[in-house]
């Protein structure tokens, strides 16, 4: 079944305004992963992180292992923004750290 | 910076040919992936690799066979393009030795089977 679920699926911003994108992981995972693919198609990283809160701009991003979730807030979203918001995580206990990808998150900022 | 490249970045196959989709980087890192991407959805694992010479099969693995020839390199190999396989296709590097480490992505390569 599903490991890694992922809400909203479509996410609408205004300039300025802020939100947050949600991953829930129905296994424990060691790690997080949250990605930006971008117009072209291209994956940028945004984060990793095995627990904890990390912050980068205008991003930041939590991951809770014993709760099962990991959350990316956006804050002043711009319009360079827009793109699709993917999370992935790694499960404990398989080889080779693999990633699990949610189903992904569309965010179109408008202005 | 991460360095990950895959060639060709976009390809059409016909149904039973022969398709190889290589991916090359310069990180100097161990583990190398490749995974596919249906549109509207994530990304699945296909195969992977600690190191050269050596391959293992990821989640979705039935019509593809990978190559790591060398530590740089790694290929995906369609033996028998099928339509079911049109998807872009991502290949990722990582480091080795380490508990935790993010992975680093290529910038896809978009396969269309006729």
């Amino acid at each position: 079944g599903d490991q890694v679920e992922q809400s909203p699926s479509a996410l609408s911003l205004h300039e300025g305004t802020g939100s947050a994108l949600r991953c829930n992981f129905t296994t424990t995972m060691r790690a997080v992963q949250w990605f930006q693919q971008n117009s072209r198609g291209s994956l940028i990283n945004l984060f990793y992180l095995a627990s904890g809160t990390k912050e980068n701009g205008r991003l930041k991003s939590t991951f809770n292992s014993k709760e099962s979730y990991s959350t990316l807030h956006i804050r002043d979203a711009q319009l360079e923004d827009s793109g699709t918001y993917f999370c992935a995580a790694e499960r404990y206990g398989s080889s080779g750290n693999k990633l699990i990808f949610g189903i992904g998150t569309l965010l179109s900022v408008k202005p | 910076e991460a360095a990950v490249t895959q060639s060709p970045r976009s390809k059409v196959a016909v149904t039973g040919g022969k398709v190889t989709l290589s991916c090359h980087q310069t990180n100097n890192h161990d583990y190398m992936y490749w995974y596919r991407q249906d549109t509207g959805h994530g990304l699945r694992l296909i195969h992977y690799s600690y190191v050269a010479d050596s391959t293992e099969k990821g989640d979705i693995p039935d019509g593809y066979k990978a190559s790591r020839p060398s530590q740089e390199n790694f290929s995906l190999i369609l033996e028998l393009a099928s339509l079911s396989q049109t998807a872009v296709y991502f290949c990722a590097s990582r480091k080795g030795g380490l508990n935790y480490a993010e992975q680093f992505f290529g910038p896809g390569t978009r396969l269309t089977v006729l």
